[in-house]
């Protein structure tokens, strides 16, 4: 099955930084999501972008799906962007989406 | 839109045990699944359902049962709770048309079993 990798697997940043968050897959794929899972567990989408740029105030995400790859990029961090990013990908059988294990970002003030 | 509701928030069981974890979407979507969360496992997926009476086996089936009798619902029931099932589930729904494919998930429920 299609295998999603993502890294850094941690991430610390001093507020105000800013940061690139990395997800390559497998196989080619014409779906995929960005999440943010808070320290609460909530987890909230940021991105579905199955190609291309998208942006949404201080995030925003690339996907260029020929080369397997996206990536996230938080602009001026805040505290508030801490918790753990996911990106997933569509399954093979179209039915489900494959995460990755995630990057754990912390921001400090 | 409620979106996506879960219950129970948070739920204690003891090994041998069964119980049902409800899950409800009110944005008449066809697809639902089922994923749980254990630390530095990801999320993987356990059931899915892409419409009413049609459910599939995920990644980590064992142990759970699920059924589809409605579009907006989609319990998981825990036939006999394991220690091993100690987890955070989240329940999915998913806007699909064409290759589009869009996933919301509910709030979670933390369940411990001793």
């Amino acid at each position: 099955g299609i295998q999603v990798e993502q890294s850094p697997p941690d991430l610390i940043l001093q507020e105000g930084a800013n940061s690139t968050l990395r997800c390559n897959f497998s196989d080619s794929v014409n779906n995929l999501q960005w999440f943010h899972q808070n320290p609460w567990g909530q987890l909230i989408n940021l991105f579905y972008i199955p190609s291309g740029t998208k942006q949404n105030g201080r995030l925003s995400a690339t996907t260029v799906a020929t080369e397997r790859y996206s990536l996230l990029y938080i602009s001026s961090s805040q505290t508030t962007d801490s918790g753990v990013y996911f990106c997933a990908v569509r399954n093979q059988a179209g039915t489900a989406l494959i995460f990755g294990k995630g990057t754990t970002l912390s921001v400090s003030s | 839109n409620a979106g996506v509701t879960q219950t129970p928030k948070f739920q204690v069981l003891k090994t041998g045990q069964s119980m049902t974890l409800q899950c409800a979407q009110d944005m008449n979507h066809e697809y639902m699944s089922w994923y749980r969360q254990d630390p530095g496992m990801g999320l993987r997926l356990i059931h899915y359902s892409v419409g009413a009476g049609i459910t599939d086996q995920g990644e980590v089936p064992n142990g759970y049962n699920v059924s589809r009798s409605t579009t907006e619902d989609f319990p998981l029931r825990l036939l006999s709770a394991a220690p091993s099932q100690t987890s955070v589930y989240f329940c999915a729904s998913s806007y699909v048309t064409g290759a589009s494919y869009e996933q919301y998930f509910g709030p979670g429920t933390r369940l411990t079993v001793t």
